[in-house]
């Protein structure tokens, strides 16, 4: 079953950009995660946020948790081309759980 | 850093056989895996839980006797696809969790592409 929602499905930007993606969630979790996905290939973790963090930040990312709306944001910041790819939030329940995966966010990023 | 591998990376069957594909954390243990399929255009939907010396755990819709899990030690688990048919067709995936830097992260596999003629 999908826990999240994502919007936007599709995103396309210029390089340079900044691109932002959400993730809406239905129940309490631990934690939530965002994870890329470069077409046909695995998963790369990317950042997890704890229930009782708000903001974090990692190199061009940042991540925001707002538990009282159960929604979180992804902003990458000064998109490159290489940034192309699929993003998906996921939300765990208890610390390294099982993960519920939202519907993902496909970016592309134009030279 | 931890990593998991997944064999095979790419298979063709025949309508009917079975499939078993193997997830092995390589560098640590993992008394627990998940397995996921994901569709073309679609997200990974988590199928079950994979529990080292007990039985797995099924999400609801997941056949257990068509997807059949066995975690045979700490560091492999197998997924066997019984008498696979074209609609089970689609990219598996397998994590484990793993502590490191104060927090259990999930590490993936790179995926098994499955096609079923």
């Amino acid at each position: 079953s999908q826990q999240g929602e994502e919007d936007p499905q599709a995103l396309s930007i210029q390089e340079g950009e900044n691109a932002t993606m959400n993730c809406s969630y239905k129940t309490s979790i631990n934690n939530l995660q965002w994870y890329r996905q470069n077409s046909g290939r695995g998963l790369v973790h990317l950042i997890l946020i704890r229930s009782n963090e708000r903001e974090k930040h990692s190199g061009r990312l940042r991540v925001t948790l707002d538990t009282s709306k159960k929604s979180s944001s992804l902003l990458i910041t000064a998109s490159r081309a290489a940034d192309t790819a699929s993003y998906f939030c996921a939300t765990a329940f208890s610390e390294g759980g099982k993960l519920i995966f939202g519907q993902g966010t496909e970016l592309s990023v134009k030279p | 850093g931890a990593v998991v591998s997944q064999h095979p990376s790419r298979v063709i069957c025949k309508s009917g056989t079975s499939v078993k594909i193997e997830c092995r954390s390589l560098d640590f243990q993992a008394t627990t895996m998940f397995w996921y399929r994901q569709f073309p255009k679609q997200s990974l939907m988590l199928m079950a839980t994979s529990n080292e010396g007990s039985k797995a755990t099924y999400e609801q819709g997941v056949e257990k006797d068509k997807f059949l899990i066995n975690h045979a030690s700490l560091t492999l688990s197998t997924l066997t696809v019984t008498s696979a048919h074209p609609e089970d067709s689609s990219f598996y995936i397998c994590s484990a969790p793993h502590r490191g830097g104060g927090s259990d992260t999930q590490y993936f596999g790179p995926g098994t592409r499955l096609t079923v003629l």
